[in-house]
């Protein structure tokens, strides 16, 4: 079975340049999530999408950052302007959400950000 | 807001030896699930155990166990005859169940080196 597909896997870019990362979920898993990863911090979500409605986005940390899941099997996430305090890994994660169900959320490999 | 605190940063263990990783959380809650992630130096983020609240089994999976404490808000990590391959970070992670929020609250990480 395909995992939670991420890319790119690593992204070196400027500082003000808009930066694009890509999720495909599993297969048949209804929500998503965007986390991220830093030393300072650990791992922290950002947003997360249930049947492709955002459902909570308060750890998105400003208006620079948007993500949007317009179908099933796909999501993105945007910085734009980038800054180099945005360097960190983001990890994508989907599960299915139903009723009380304990199922675990699948990461993919994450992207490594560097804003420079 | 839930917490979760992973009191030791560090941890080491020789190999075929047992060790136990400690976590403790903060919540009001009365039905929620617990999680360890695995994160090796590839930084995947893989599922070693769960726990459900309600269960007072503690949940095994062959080499990795859990000592789950509900009432001091404890979930530990035993790893038994431990191997090279365990060596990682393992994170500890909350998560709300029927009616609450999806998002996986994680600790900041214990870091256990094997040593052959």
């Amino acid at each position: 079975d395909a995992g939670v597909i991420q890319s790119p896997r690593h992204e070196v870019t400027e500082m003000g340049q808009e930066v694009t990362l890509r999720c495909k979920p599993i297969s048949g898993h209804n929500s998503l999530f965007w986390y991220r990863q830093t030393m300072m911090r650990g791992l922290e979500l950002l947003i997360y999408f249930n049947n492709n409605v955002p459902i909570d986005d308060s750890g998105m940390p400003e208006d620079r950052f948007s993500a949007k899941m317009p179908n099933a099997s796909f999501s993105t996430l945007k910085i734009q302007p980038s800054e180099p305090r945005d360097s960190a890994v983001y990890f994508c994660a989907s599960t299915y959400s139903g009723g009380h169900t304990n199922q675990p959320q699948h990461f993919g490999d994450g992207t490594r950000l560097s804003i420079l | 807001a839930q917490t979760v605190t992973q009191s030791q940063p560090e941890m080491s263990v020789q190999e075929a030896e047992t060790v136990t990783l400690s976590c403790t959380y903060d919540t009001s809650e009365s039905d929620y699930y617990l999680f360890w992630y695995k994160q090796p130096p590839s930084r995947q983020m893989i599922l070693v155990i769960r726990q459900e609240a309600y269960k007072q089994q503690n949940a095994t999976e062959n080499r990795f166990s859990v000592n789950f404490q509900k009432a001091a808000k404890s979930f530990s990590l035993k790893i038994s005859d431990s191997q090279l391959g365990d060596a990682a970070m393992y994170f500890c992670a909350y998560r709300s169940a029927w009616g609450g929020s999806e998002k996986l609250v994680f600790g900041k990480g214990t870091k256990l080196t094997v040593n052959p």
